[in-house]
């Protein structure tokens, strides 16, 4: 079975930081770009960074970049998301995905004081 | 940054009816844009890539069209499991954006 899963979400305090984890088992990420979206509550979709294959290319939005570090340990099958200073306008669900095919259930981050 | 604007943001609809839904870009993303359906407390659901692309597994009543900045979703005929929120998303440019979505509810 395919899964994607992810974890590290928390309640921290406004400036605080998190490391989300995303692990993939009866999936392959070596020859994938990867990505993490969120999703405040009762908002839409935000796409947050992209890393490549092999992590040559490395995009952010705007609203992260400076303060979200995106990595990814092929051989681990795993994709991280360091997320520091954070706001509470960064609260939501975090999602990874894998060339857009498959998406984990997705990890909670509250960010409140 | 590219801005998708879709419409309506509802859709009022009962099964067995043809939903449309909308999307526009604020500039051309020639094909780079999908379409992804999302249920309550669920991850999203690629249905459509490339504009017009089926995505694995998904049933022949969705279909996708369009290109440069006008974009369309199709679901033929609703069942029931179709209603949801869909999202268009370009992979033109980066930064990579999401349309702020379209709700197809039971009329």
């Amino acid at each position: 079975e395919v899964q994607l899963v992810e974890s590290g979400g928390g309640l921290v305090q406004p400036g605080e930081s998190l490391r989300l984890s995303c692990v993939g088992s009866g999936i392959t990420f070596d020859d994938y770009g990867m990505n993490w979206v969120r999703q405040a509550p009762g908002k839409g979709l935000e796409w947050v960074a992209h890393i490549s294959a092999t992590s040559s290319t490395i995009q952010y939005a705007d609203s992260v970049k400076g303060r979200f570090t995106i990595s990814r340990d092929n051989a681990k099958n795993s994709l991280f998301l360091q997320l520091n200073s954070l706001t509470a306008e960064d609260t939501a669900v975090y999602y990874c995905a894998r060339d857009w095919n498959y998406w984990g259930q997705g990890t909670l981050v509250i960010v409140s004081s | 940054e590219i801005v998708l604007t879709q419409s309506p943001a509802t859709l009022s609809l009962s099964p067995g009816e043809r939903a449309t839904l909308s999307c526009r870009a604020s500039q051309s993303v020639t094909s780079y844009l999908a379409w992804y359906q999302q249920k309550p407390g669920q991850a999203p659901r690629l249905l459509i890539s490339d504009a017009s692309n089926r995505a694995t597994d998904i049933p022949a009543r969705f279909s996708g069209s369009g290109s440069g900045t006008d974009f369309t979703l199709t679901i033929s005929s609703l069942e029931p499991e179709d209603f949801a929120v869909y999202y268009c998303q370009q992979r033109s440019r980066w930064p990579l954006t999401f349309g702020g979505g379209t709700k197809v509810e039971i009329k």
